[in-house]
């Protein structure tokens, strides 16, 4: 079982909502991240956090709002989405820097309509 | 030239047999390496990590060439359990701690048949 906890599982959001998307782990991981898949591809980055700085943004649109509270906690803001931004996202974690093997939540089942 | 790379597959193949996926990278600052698994509509998970030595778990075997960039995984006796996508992960970006990040290759799906 994934200790990467992530909620909710399935969400599904008008192009004019705001929504978040939250993911939680207590393995006193220092680096957390959010990955972005599509169907039949494989997980692309979307952002880093590194003891809970933002290290890395993958050029990421701004209707995607990163925030990490706290070391144990990472969440992704949505706001005037698109349908094609309709994805599996996933959170991760790992123990050091961002070169050590991540773990990955169940992932949330994002659908814009 | 992307930045992982993997035969897409499919493999299909009778339980039982070996089958074996490649992975060539780019980056030579490349520094860790790993293969996930993914199943259908879940998460990555971990399977093995790589090193230069070579590691065996059970039925699997990773190998890692620096020298040509080259990754591998061995699966000996497939189950019918081990259909699933087979990702090979390299870090990549600049060398300061923060900015490496885990990228992935597109997946090699193997299918084992009865």
């Amino acid at each position: 079982d994934t200790e990467v906890t992530q909620t909710p599982k399935h969400l599904v959001m008008g192009m004019t909502n705001k929504k978040s998307l939250k993911c939680e782990q207590h393995m006193g991981h220092r680096a957390m991240y959010w990955y972005k898949q599509k169907a039949k591809k494989p997980p692309e980055l979307m952002f880093v956090y590194s003891y809970e700085k933002l290290s890395i943004n993958e050029s990421v649109p701004s209707r995607f709002s990163p925030e990490c509270p706290n070391s144990s906690l990472l969440n992704l803001h949505l706001h005037a989405l698109q349908p094609e931004d309709s994805a599996l996202y996933l959170c991760a974690s790992s123990q050091g820097g961002a070169d050590t093997e991540a773990f990955f939540g169940q992932g949330t089942r994002l659908t814009v309509v | 030239r992307k930045e992982v790379e993997q035969d897409p597959g499919p493999f299909n193949v009778p339980e039982g047999a070996t089958v074996a996926f490649n992975c060539t990278y780019s980056n030579s600052a490349s520094q860790s390496f790993f293969w996930y698994r993914q199943d259908c509509r879940k998460e990555p998970k971990l399977l093995m990590s790589v090193y230069s030595s070579g590691n065996e778990d059970g039925r699997f075997t990773a190998q890692l060439n620096r020298a040509s960039q080259y990754i591998s995984l061995l699966i000996r006796d497939s189950k019918l359990s081990d259909s699933a996508t087979y990702l090979c992960v390299v870090t990549s970006g600049v060398m300061d701690t923060g900015r490496r990040a885990l990228t992935f290759g597109s997946g090699t799906r193997l299918q084992v048949q009865p």
